[in-house]
C-alpha cells in the first residue's frame, strides 16, 4: 500500500492563529482528499485536490503531486476548527483510499 | 450532504455473536466502502464494492464479510464478533465519474 504521513500529530492554537498541516505520501497518486473529523465523529469533506491549489473561505490546500505532498492551511483559526484532520490518497479511481493517522487540532479561545 | 445512512448508529454485542451493519445510499453511486477507525490507526479499509455483487478485500478484512445485492445497500457482517472488532465503522460512497468520496456518520460497535 501507500504510506501516508501527517504532521504534526497534535497542534494547539490560540484562536485567530494560522497553521499549516502537512501530508506526505510514498507513491504517485491520482486522488487526494482532506477531511475534517469534528468532535462528534463526523467526517466532513474539505478538499478534493489531487494537484494544484484550492481555497474555501479560511481554508486552502495545495498538492504538489510530483513531490508527493499536500498542505492544508487554516487561517484565523476558530474554536469550531477543532477536531482531527485527515489526508487520504489513492492510486486509481475505485481503489481504496489510504488514510494518514491525522492531525489533532485544538483551538482555544 | 451525500445521502448515506448507516444503521445501527450504536451497538453493544457479546463475543461470539454475529453482527450485521448496514450502509444505505440514495445517490446511485457505484462504489461503496467499509472502513474501521481505531486510535492511532486512522481509517483502514475492510472491504469495498465496485458494483452489485462485486466486492473485494481491503487491508483488514479478516473476520469480516460483505454483501451487495442491490446498488443502494452494502452490508458488513461480523460472523463471530471478537473484542478486537470493537471500533467505529464508517461507510463511504463514490460515483463512477466522481473521484470524491463521502462518508456516513459512523457506527460505534462495542463487543463485550
Amino acid at each position: 500500500g501507500i504510506q501516508v504521513e501527517q504532521s504534526p500529530p497534535d497542534l494547539i492554537l490560540q484562536e485567530g492563529a494560522n497553521s499549516t498541516l502537512r501530508c506526505n505520501f510514498s507513491d504517485s497518486v491520482n486522488n487526494l482528499q482532506w477531511f475534517h473529523q469534528n468532535p462528534w465523529g463526523q467526517l466532513i469533506n474539505l478538499f478534493y485536490i489531487p494537484s494544484g491549489t484550492k481555497q474555501n473561505g479560511r481554508l486552502s490546500a495545495t498538492t504538489v503531486a510530483t513531490e508527493r505532498y499536500s498542505l492544508l492551511y487554516i487561517s484565523s483559526s476558530q474554536t469550531t476548527d477543532s477536531g482531527v484532520y485527515f489526508c487520504a490518497v489513492e492510486r486509481n479511481t475505485g481503489n481504496q483510499f489510504y488514510f494518514g493517522t491525522g492531525t489533532s487540532l485544538t483551538v482555544i479561545p | 450532504d451525500a445521502g448515506i445512512t448507516q444503521s445501527p448508529r450504536h451497538k453493544v454485542t457479546e463475543t461470539g455473536t454475529p453482527v450485521t451493519l448496514r450502509c444505505h445510499q440514495t445517490e446511485n453511486h457505484r462504489y461503496m466502502y467499509w472502513y474501521r477507525q481505531d486510535p492511532g490507526h486512522g481509517l483502514r479499509l475492510i472491504h469495498y464494492s465496485y458494483g452489485v455483487k462485486d466486492t473485494d478485500k481491503g487491508e483488514v478484512s479478516d473476520g469480516y464479510s460483505v454483501s451487495r445485492s442491490k446498488t443502494e445497500d452494502f452490508l458488513l457482517t461480523l460472523e463471530s464478533a471478537t473484542s478486537s472488532q470493537t471500533s467505529v465503522y464508517f461507510c463511504a460512497i463514490r460515483g463512477d465519474s466522481i473521484a470524491e468520496a463521502f462518508f456516513g456518520q459512523g457506527t460505534r460497535l462495542t463487543v463485550v
